[in-house]
């Protein structure tokens, strides 16, 4: 399998454009995690989905995230507008179940310079 | 109570050296402790894991030390190479209604000298 495959794998933009991240999961995996990670805060959950439908997004910062998943394959996490405190490497990872022993297979990262 | 403290933040050793991270929980319904690792410009990837019924658990050169008692758990890596340079996470994972929830430490960055 591919692994995880995410896009962009290097953004820069400038503060109130928006971005949109993708990301094609592992196939047959049931659920799906963006993090967050930065120097000042470490990895950070922002929002998981299972079965394409999100459960919980209580990470997500702002009314300015938003993230979707339209199918098994795909899901994007938007930034409108976006801010430089947003500049952050965005993973995003899949895992086959709810079984908490179950491994995160994570994504390359989509890094984020907002400036 | 959903967080994992990791420690240090940082460290230093040399090849052939014991490289030891530790890491703390409060909340007893995790049931799963696994360490990720991480190189640059990659994503974390699985290392090495153990359930709270075994006090440790080795693979090769890594092994997971577990104390449930203390609710703590480490990592020590045996004749650390300078191939283990990496951030190492620490994680704890626990079954949820419609899911589960793994929560990351804060991470250790590992240097090793050659």
């Amino acid at each position: 399998d591919a692994g995880v495959i995410q896009s962009p794998r290097h953004e820069v933009t400038e503060m109130g454009q928006e971005v949109t991240l993708r990301c094609k999961p592992i196939s047959g995996h049931d659920y799906l995690f963006w993090y967050r990670q930065t120097m000042m805060r470490g990895l950070e959950l922002l929002i998981y989905f299972n079965n394409n439908v999100p459960i919980d997004d209580s990470g997500m910062p702002e009314d300015r995230f938003s993230a979707k998943m339209p199918n098994a394959s795909f899901s994007t996490l938007k930034i409108q507008p976006s801010e430089p405190r947003d500049s952050a490497v965005y993973f995003c990872a899949s895992s086959l179940d709810s079984y908490s022993g179950n491994t995160i297979y994570f994504g390359e990262g989509s890094w984020l310079t907002v400036v | 109570q959903q967080q994992v403290k990791q420690s240090p933040q940082s460290l230093i050793v040399q090849k052939g050296g014991i490289s030891i991270i530790n890491c703390a929980y409060e909340n007893t319904a995790f049931d799963y402790f696994p360490w990720y690792q991480q190189f640059p410009g990659k994503g974390p990837a699985l290392l090495i894991a153990i359930r709270p019924d075994v006090s440790e658990k080795k693979e090769g050169r890594f092994t997971i030390s577990f104390n449930k008692s203390a609710k703590q758990f480490s990592l020590h890596i045996m004749d650390s190479q300078p191939g283990d340079s990496a951030t190492y996470f620490c994680a704890a994972s626990m079954g949820d209604t419609g899911g589960f929830k793994t929560i990351f430490g804060a991470g250790t960055r590992l240097f090793v000298k050659a």
